[in-house]
């Protein structure tokens, strides 16, 4: 089956701007997810889908990130405006539903701020 | 991850078995996890253990896990070169908790 699809694989901005990342889950997966992972550490959650609504979003920076996923398949995360610190990889995950499922990763939007 | 701890490095020969060690601290975790990541690329599932499971084996790998010390290692058979990658331990239901990963390099 494919797996996760990410893109794009790398984005350079200046802090300030804005930037989206859009992914695609394995399909018939329900349940998709937003990491955050900075260089030397573990990917942290930044938010979960259930099909079309949220289910976790409380470590999401409200105040400059957002996300979507309107017919429960494809999810875009946007920030805006960007900071230095946010600087990291976007990961998105999958699984078939949203508890006690495996999580499968795609490769990840290398995001770098200057 | 504060919740999951891991050494960060491991160098190891190659032919030699890797052991990489993890202690987590949610003992609800239905299941344990470990991921592969290899450079530029997104985390890849290697393996995972039932948390009534005490030990796992698939191929190379092998999984211990110990729920009274919330203990959880990864043993690999016979490194090769193309074992070298950071190795993250994972807990969690649906929100994963990772270890900040253990560095695995493979040396002739």
């Amino acid at each position: 089956e494919a797996g996760v699809a990410q893109s794009p694989r790398y984005k350079i901005i200046e802090k300030r701007q804005s930037v989206a990342f859009w992914c695609n889950p394995i399909s018939g997966h329900a349940t998709l997810y937003w990491y955050q992972q900075i260089l030397g550490q573990g990917p942290k959650l930044l938010i979960q889908f259930q099909n079309n609504g949220v289910v976790d979003d409380s470590q999401l920076p409200k105040d400059r990130f957002s996300a979507e996923r309107l017919k429960g398949v494809d999810s875009t995360l946007k920030i805006q405006p960007a900071k230095l610190e946010d600087s990291a990889v976007y990961l998105c995950a999958s699984s078939f539903t949203g508890s006690n499922q495996p999580q499968h990763f795609g490769d990840g939007t290398r995001l770098s701020i200057l | 991850g504060e919740d999951v701890e891991q050494s960060l490095f491991l160098s190891v020969r190659e032919g030699d078995s890797s052991v990489i060690n993890c202690t987590y601290t949610d003992s609800s975790s239905t299941y344990l996890y470990w991921y592969k990541q290899e450079p530029g690329a997104g985390l890849q599932l290697l393996t995972y253990i039932f948390s009534n499971m005490d030990m796992k084996q698939d191929q190379r790998l092998t999984v211990l896990l110990n729920k009274k010390d919330k203990h959880l290692s990864l043993r690999i058979a016979d490194t090769q070169t193309g074992d070298s990658a950071i190795y993250f331990c994972a807990e969690g239901d649906y929100k994963l908790s990772f270890g900040a990963g253990t560095t695995v390099t493979v040396r002739a």
